[in-house]
């Protein structure tokens, strides 16, 4: 009955891996989102998917490349972990219509490169 | 660029205390401004949704406010209890797809 679902939860792993954090939601929104919250807790945008489409890629190195196979799934795979890359991440989902589009958010995955 | 701002970072209230939480953003072109909450260790909750169009929402004992002219909007939690005790942040969504986070307020209601 999740919403919008992530996994893993957890992810530790060493630098130089490369992984992956899948999203899924079962809202039949037409866009989705990744955010990435820092140690201060500010949230900030990374990518958006509309309907299968990238709408937004702020400034993000290269390695996180997000890959949405359908418009209910938008995975985020990063390459070669720096330590800098540990945060938690969310993903998200929202109608496409603006003024009515209530984020809904997943629980997030905790990535900590060791 | 879209900048918000959350006042107090902190908050500690004794239970039954009324709460009043503050969020100011830097450009009011928004569509639309959300609260959410936010648990230790869990994701974030919708709590309330202001369309740029209404100037409140309210849900049980929580009512938002928003003024968009000023920049401003504000989150009253009534009668607090010790289970409102998390991270409440403040986003809004100008003219794309992004929504602009404040840092939170993070709230603790004393039994």
């Amino acid at each position: 009955d999740t919403a919008v679902s992530q996994t893993p939860k957890y992810l530790v792993t060493q630098m130089g891996n490369d992984k992956s954090i899948k999203c899924e939601q079962n809202l039949g929104h037409d866009t989705m989102y990744w955010y990435k919250q820092d140690s201060k807790k500010f949230l900030k945008i990374m990518f958006s998917y509309n309907n299968k489409e990238l709408i937004i890629n702020e400034t993000v190195p290269n390695r996180f490349s997000p890959k949405s196979p359908d418009k209910a799934h938008l995975n985020l795979h990063i390459n070669s972990l720096e330590l800098g890359d540990s945060a938690v991440y969310f993903c998200a989902s929202s109608q496409e219509t603006h003024g009515e589009a209530e984020a809904f958010f997943g629980q997030g995955t905790r990535l900590t490169v060791v | 660029k879209q900048e918000v701002t959350q006042i107090p970072a902190a908050l500690s209230v004794p239970e039954g205390e009324n709460l009043v939480l503050n969020c100011s953003f830097t450009d009011s072109a928004i569509y639309n401004l959300q609260w959410f909450r936010q648990d230790p260790g869990k994701g974030l909750t919708s709590l309330l949704l202001i369309q740029s169009s209404q100037r409140e929402q309210t849900s049980g004992r929580l009512n938002a406010s928003l003024d968009k002219s000023s920049g401003r909007s504000t989150l009253y939690i009534a009668a607090s209890q010790p289970g409102d005790s998390a991270t409440y942040l403040c986003a809004v969504e100008p003219n794309d797809y992004k929504l602009s986070f404040g840092a939170g307020t993070t709230v603790t209601v004393r039994a």
